[in-house]
């Protein structure tokens, strides 16, 4: 009974491929984002988006492109894949967007990893 | 630009003894912190968090400690268990989005 998804959880391919990575909530939230875990170990965000409308857009390369068909599904489409983008990329989810206690405890899948060589 | 820093990248602690991890934060606009735990192959999964307008948030073996002064906060698990060993990460935030740190590998030994 999983709360927050993703699949696949390994990924390997080749430079230049494109590859998409899918994330599911069954928590109900508002709120859902993707993380990028770089070799350094530091999660930093990549986008989030709030009932479908994307409300965060860090500064990544326009080949990430995500896709929220609904609330619950937030997918991370990749084009022409680099050797930098081997990483950890995990999917979080939240009741709301921020500004209320408690509301920024956000649920978190357990990753993919991509491989790009 | 590193706005939260875990400067201890492991600590090793004996069953039973105390466990203090430590986060230094240098935006002054956060107002709001996080500790997240996780174990290899799984998310992050959030274990205990502070209001800037508290210093202390106490729940069972964990205790979040909140130094606004000194932009520093700490985590205290007491007891320490062996399942407690994993990475933790310290994480704040202003708004919608959380800034982590990049963590601390926790090893509680037997």
């Amino acid at each position: 009974d999983t709360a927050v998804s993703q699949t696949p959880k390994y990924l390997v391919t080749q430079m230049g491929n494109d590859k998409s990575i899918k994330c599911e909530q069954n928590l109900g939230h508002d709120t859902m984002y993707w993380y990028k875990q770089d070799s350094k170990k530091f999660l930093k965000i990549m986008f989030s988006y709030n009932n479908k409308e994307l409300i965060i857009n860090e500064t990544v390369p326009n080949r990430f492109s995500p896709k929220s068909p609904d609330k619950a599904h937030l997918n991370l489409h990749i084009n022409s894949l680099e050797l930098g983008d081997s990483a950890v990329y995990f999917c979080a989810s939240s009741q709301n967007r921020g500004g209320l206690a408690g509301s920024y405890e956000q649920y978190f899948g357990p990753g993919t990893r991509l491989t790009v060589t | 630009d590193q706005q939260v820093k875990q400067n201890s990248p492991s600590l090793s602690v004996q069953e039973g003894r105390i466990s203090i991890l430590n986060c230094d934060y240098t935006n002054s606009m956060f107002d709001y912190f996080l500790w997240y735990k996780k174990y290899p192959a799984e998310g992050p999964t959030f274990l205990i968090s502070i209001s800037s307008i508290k210093d202390k948030n106490e729940d069972g073996r964990f205790t979040v400690f909140l130094n606004k002064s000194a932009k520093h906060l700490s985590l205290h698990i007491v007891p320490s268990q062996p399942g407690d060993s994993a990475v933790y990460f310290c994480a704040a935030t202003s708004g919608s989005r959380l800034t982590f740190g990049e963590g601390t590998q926790l090893t509680v030994n037997p």
